[in-house]
């Protein structure tokens, strides 16, 4: 049963704490992307991934940091720079990173800095 | 900049009838076209799509339409089912999937 696995659902930190979620996809793809929702805005791009061991900002990347050593799994660190890191998080990926493959989501984890 | 805009947050419609989810985007190199559909602790899933030397697009009950000139398309279904009732997510890239740009959202809701 292929797809897009994110932990937790919901995460609670601190102020000034960096905290890891978790993205892990079964589905062979290339392309891997994260996504930042608020409230009344589209999905915003964080960062993205066309390779393993290979990623590049995306429009918000300031105050995050990802890692792709592996083909399945594309961890995003949200570091005590972000400013407003209260947010919905979404993962993607797709079968590469060209057009007309749509992307495939996570169920997505909540985060709520204290 | 918000070059993908769904100006209606909420839609509500009964059983039976059609939905319109319309949406307006500013960038003239979009060339393909997506809506998603998301339900409450769920992530988006893809529904329909339409690339642009194309005008319309059907699956079953669901018709995307594109009107380049205007720089608008809208997502239709027809009959409305309660069980359609989620947020729908417009979608626009050019050549990579890297430079998607998604809609706010609009919130559906198909009454019995």
């Amino acid at each position: 049963d292929g797809g897009i696995t994110q932990s937790p659902k919901y995460l609670f930190r601190k102020e000034g704490q960096n905290v890891t979620l978790s993205c892990e996809q079964n589905l062979n793809h290339d392309a891997m992307y994260w996504y930042r929702q608020d409230p009344g805005q589209g999905l915003r791009l964080i960062y993205y991934s066309q390779i393993v061991n290979d990623f590049q900002k995306g429009d918000i990347a300031e105050g995050y940091s990802v890692s792709r050593e592996k083909k399945e799994s594309f961890p995003l660190t949200v570091t005590s720079a972000q400013k407003n890191p209260t947010a919905f998080y979404l993962c993607a990926s797709s079968i590469d990173h060209r057009t007309y493959n749509e992307q495939f989501f996570g169920p997505g984890t909540r985060l709520t800095v204290l | 900049d918000q070059q993908v805009k769904q100006n209606s947050p909420s839609l509500s419609v009964q059983e039976g009838r059609i939905s319109i989810l319309n949406c307006d985007y500013t960038n003239s190199m979009f060339d393909y076209f997506l809506w998603y559909k998301k339900y409450p602790a769920e992530g988006p899933t893809f529904l329909i799509s339409i690339s642009s030397i194309k005008d319309k697009n059907e699956d079953g009950r669901f018709t995307v339409f594109l009107n380049k000139s205007a720089k608008h398309l809208s997502l239709h279904i027809v009959p409305s089912q309660p069980g359609d009732s989620a947020v729908y997510f417009c979608a626009a890239t050019g050549y990579n999937n890297n430079d998607m740009r998604f809609g706010a959202g609009t919130r559906l809701t198909v009454k019995p």
